[in-house]
């Protein structure tokens, strides 16, 4: 069975410096990966995917992700991170073909001004 | 615009009681889904339906009993609640449940609360 592990449970960074929020998954093939966010009291928001292609994708707010097969491993990554960015980000995955996405038990992102 | 949407958005309720939870999304979409979000923030799907049937059943207490009236709704009805039933629940949809690259966009969430 798939799965996914987010190693951080809580990270906190000061405004302006850089962020990568650490993802390994479990799985025979290469999984769709995902990263959401969510904001407090909110429901979740899609960062940003990597199907097939290049294994550096782009999302939205600044972020980026990088696909390493040979680690299992597509962390996120900010280079400078803003207050807005305060929330919990989690990792998911999805073996394909049934779309049923396996979650990650998230990272809280602490910012400090 | 909502894209999908929830109510209520708080639902506190005595144990033993029945109660539902709405879902409706106006992207056009076929699938969608229930997922519960315990009190770690861990999220775990329920259930997925497409195009109104059933496809995805995860192991849920028979008291959880999903009904999809057409593709743009998806509503959660539970028989006698209990404490461990305490969570937030999101709904989300995405165009196809035939392709793991669908995007699945989420609701707000409805927190519940059993005393």
């Amino acid at each position: 069975a798939q799965s996914v592990t987010q190693p951080d449970i809580h990270i906190t960074v000061s405004e302006g410096a850089s962020l990568e929020l650490r993802c390994n998954y479990s799985y025979g093939a290469t999984p769709y990966l995902f990263w959401y966010v969510q904001s407090p009291g909110q429901g979740l928001q899609l960062l940003l995917k990597y199907f097939s292609g290049d294994t550096l994708v782009q999302g939205i707010k600044g972020f980026e992700a990088e696909f390493k097969r040979s680690q299992s491993s597509f962390n996120l990554r900010k280079p400078s991170v803003h207050w807005s960015d305060a929330a919990e980000y989690f990792c998911a995955v999805d073996q394909g073909g049934g779309n049923k996405l396996t979650f990650g038990t998230g990272t809280q992102l602490k910012v400090e001004l | 615009d909502t894209a999908v949407s929830q109510t209520p958005k708080y639902l506190v309720t005595q144990m033993g009681n029945d109660k539902s939870i709405k879902c409706e999304q106006n992207l056009g979409h076929d699938t969608m889904y229930w997922y519960k979000q315990d009190s770690k923030k861990f999220l775990k799907i329920m259930f997925s339906y497409n195009n109104k049937e059933l496809i995805i059943n995860e192991t849920v207490p028979n008291r959880f009993s999903p009904k999809s009236p057409d593709k743009a709704h998806l509503n959660l009805h539970i028989n006698s609640l209990e404490l461990g039933d305490s969570a937030v629940y999101f709904c989300a949809s995405s165009p196809s449940s035939f392709s793991g690259n669908n995007e699945q966009f989420f609701g707000p969430g409805t927190r519940l609360t059993v005393l």
